[in-house]
């Protein structure tokens, strides 16, 4: 059973600091993996898809990694701001059958003007 | 393009009364659907999936449904509502033929009193 692990659970950081999100999973055998910003109340916004023959993908700011061996995945934001305040969450595809996604549990990200 | 409609936004109902959350998706045909549950402090739970028109499948046993009666149209029911029902619910799509991103819905926040 796929199990994923988003660590730190928390982070508060100043504005314009460059810093990494971890997700980690437990099954290697992924189709894909993609990363989600979601607003206090709010749905979810998908931000970066990466599929398993792929390294990494960027989007503006944002650079997510994947090392599918290792089963892992980084997201990282440059120049972090106030806006980018929100909860990171990371979803893995394992690709069989109906294509459902196993979520982390999220980052809750602040960044402090 | 493609599109995901999610209603009500917010829903508040009494324990033993009946629910039903309608999803719809627009501009794209035989859509994987999902209903997904966020409880407070807790990650995403898939409840239900569905491949096809009257092809569901539960993750998890609960008190609550699921029915897709039209192509594009997913829907979460319960005859009689529970406290433990109280959540954030999330409609999702995704197109099977290429695997791409998972889109979710507004969501709706549903409070059993």
């Amino acid at each position: 059973k796929q199990e994923v692990t988003q660590i730190p659970a928390a982070l508060s950081v100043p504005e314009g600091e460059n810093l990494v999100l971890n997700c980690s999973f437990t099954d290697s055998a992924i189709y894909n993996l993609q990363w989600f910003r979601q607003d206090p109340g709010k749905g979810l916004t998908s931000l970066l898809l990466i599929q398993s023959s792929q390294r990494e993908q960027t989007s503006g700011r944002l650079n997510a990694s994947l090392d599918k061996s290792s089963g892992r995945s980084t997201l990282y934001i440059a120049a972090s701001q106030p806006g980018d305040s929100a909860t990171y969450l990371c979803a893995v595809n394992s690709g069989k059958g109906a294509q459902k996604l196993v979520f982390g549990q999220g980052t809750r990200l602040t960044i402090n003007p | 393009s493609q599109t995901i409609h999610q209603w009500p936004a917010t829903l508040v109902q009494p324990v033993g009364s009946p629910l039903s959350l309608e999803c719809t998706v627009e501009g794209t045909s035989n859509p994987n659907l999902y209903w997904y549950r966020q409880a407070a402090g807790r990650g995403l739970q898939l409840l239900f999936y569905s491949i096809g028109i009257d092809q569901i499948s539960s993750e998890v046993p609960q008190n609550l449904s699921a029915s897709r009666p039209q192509d594009r149209q997913f829907i979460l029911s319960s005859k009689k509502l529970l406290l433990s029902d109280s959540g954030f619910y999330l409609c999702a799509w995704r197109d099977p033929s290429t695997g791409g991103h998972c889109t979710f819905g507004s969501g709706t926040r549903l409070t059993v009193v």
